[in-house]
């Protein structure tokens, strides 16, 4: 059974970072490409970044390039988004997939960027 | 990017009555492999978003065959035969043939009248 459990959501001031963690089970971790994606509170689903497998490209919404960073660590079948300079209009649902099938979805983690 | 335009946003519908979800995207979504990446997602009030169709037509393990997708190109529709309850929440289409980035449409509320 495929299951994805993110997690490192929070509390933030504007301006500050916070790392979320997605760990997956049930499929080979490096042979897949990854996504992120969030869901503002009562709003619609929005893609967020992108690593392949190898972890060699990835790819970011235009509101996120330059502040996130997606990265992997294929050892530990674990799934990284940095999160940098972090503004309200961040604030969340985060949730990892498998970028083929974008299914499963997991709980998701909750950021709350406020002051 | 590809823009997705779901209609209509709001679908009241009666229990047990048919419902209809219309979504068209800026450009076709064949992708040059031959597929058309079109997926349907629903999310019932509190929880995550779950799979329902993959390319176009494909329904996921466990969905109800009264759920079906169709279409080509620019435009795809979602259908359920009869409504049942369990069937509120939103559905939101998405395209994975023209990346980065993947796009979602705006998503569409069915309640119960």
């Amino acid at each position: 059974e495929v299951q994805l459990l993110e997690s490192g959501g929070g509390l933030v001031q504007p301006g500050g970072s916070l790392r979320l963690s997605c760990v997956v089970s049930g499929f080979t971790f490096s042979r897949y490409d990854m996504s992120w994606v969030r869901q503002a509170p009562g709003r619609g689903l929005e893609w967020v970044s992108y690593i392949s497998g190898s972890g060699d490209n990835t790819y970011y919404a235009d509101s996120v390039k330059g502040r996130f960073t997606v990265s992997r660590d294929n050892s530990k079948n674990t799934l990284y988004l940095q999160m940098d300079s972090l503004r309200a209009e961040d604030t969340a649902i985060y949730y990892c997939l498998n970028a083929d099938w974008f299914d499963p979805w997991g709980q998701g983690t909750l950021v709350t960027v406020s002051s | 990017d590809v823009v997705m335009t779901q209609s209509p946003l709001s679908l009241p519908v009666t229990l047990g009555q048919p419902a209809s979800i219309s979504c068209k995207s800026s450009q076709s979504l064949v992708h040059s492999d031959g597929n058309t990446y079109l997926n349907w997602f629903q999310q019932r009030p509190g929880q995550s978003p779950r799979r329902l169709i993959y390319k176009v037509s494909n329904r996921d393990s466990g969905v109800p065959d009264r759920f079906s997708g169709s279409g080509s190109g620019t435009d795809f529709t979602l259908k359920i035969s009869r409504v049942e309850a369990e069937d509120v929440g939103v559905y939101y289409c998405m395209q994975g043939s023209d990346w980065p980035p993947w796009t979602f449409g705006q998503g569409t509320n069915i309640e119960i009248k």
